[in-house]
């Protein structure tokens, strides 16, 4: 299973762009890359995900490295409700792994 | 709206007896998986099924159990055997057994053993 590293924690401003990095140097070609957030006691949330190209959709933007170790999950505009932990997740198969993911606090 | 349902969203056990978490979807999804998350932790695999009547043991399996029997529905029972047991319960779902569709997750049970 690829492994993947992501900063603990990170704080933004509110209404100002975030991006949260993750390296996943250990991917394998048909691996998708997802990213899923965690409000506290509550399910996680799918957020995007691609494979190769860039991907946008009405949550975030995700921008994928061309030799696909690393991505970046882009919040264009951070809101307090954004204030959850993301986790990046390469996904193939039928299982999937959650690290521990980056918790964001939102600064008001 | 299509979902997972999860219920009860807390739960208390004494020591020693088994108890079941409810996990139901009208997605039509044929996978689902149960995890379990504790504190400040990630999610961690307990079982998983591919379709009904069928399901494999994820990593840590031991003390739980799980059944299959319709397509909407997983339940996991938590036996005297799992010895720490208090935890945050997650069900998932996947259209298919390659998940690269994503997932859908319930809102979670919370167990605690008094």
């Amino acid at each position: 299973d690829a492994k993947t590293t992501q900063p603990n924690s990170m704080e933004s401003n509110e209404e100002e762009p975030v991006h949260l990095p993750c390296n996943h140097s250990t991917i394998s070609g048909t691996d998708y890359i997802h990213w899923y957030r965690q409000l506290p006691s509550q399910g996680p949330e799918y957020v995007i995900h691609g494979l190769t190209s860039n991907v946008n959709n009405r949550m975030a933007s995700l921008a994928i490295a061309e030799d696909r170790k690393s991505s970046t999950l882009i919040l264009h505009r951070a809101t307090l409700r954004d204030a959850a932990v993301y986790y990046c997740i390469p996904i193939t198969g039928n299982q999937f792994y959650f690290g521990t993911g980056t918790s964001l606090t939102v600064i008001p | 709206d299509g979902g997972i349902t999860q219920s009860p969203k807390y739960l208390f056990r004494k020591e020693g007896q088994n108890v079941t978490l409810s996990c139901e979807q009208n997605l039509n999804h044929d996978a689902m998986y149960w995890y379990r998350q504790d504190p400040g932790q990630g999610l961690r695999l307990i079982y998983y099924s591919q379709i009904v009547n069928d399901f494999q043991k994820g990593d840590i399996a031991e003390g739980y159990s799980v059944s299959r029997e319709k397509k909407e529905s997983f339940p996991l029972t938590v036996t005297s055997a799992q010895k720490n047991p208090t935890a945050f319960y997650l069900c998932a779902s996947s259209i298919s057994a390659r998940g690269i569709y994503g997932y859908t997750f319930g809102s979670g049970t919370r167990l605690t053993v008094v």
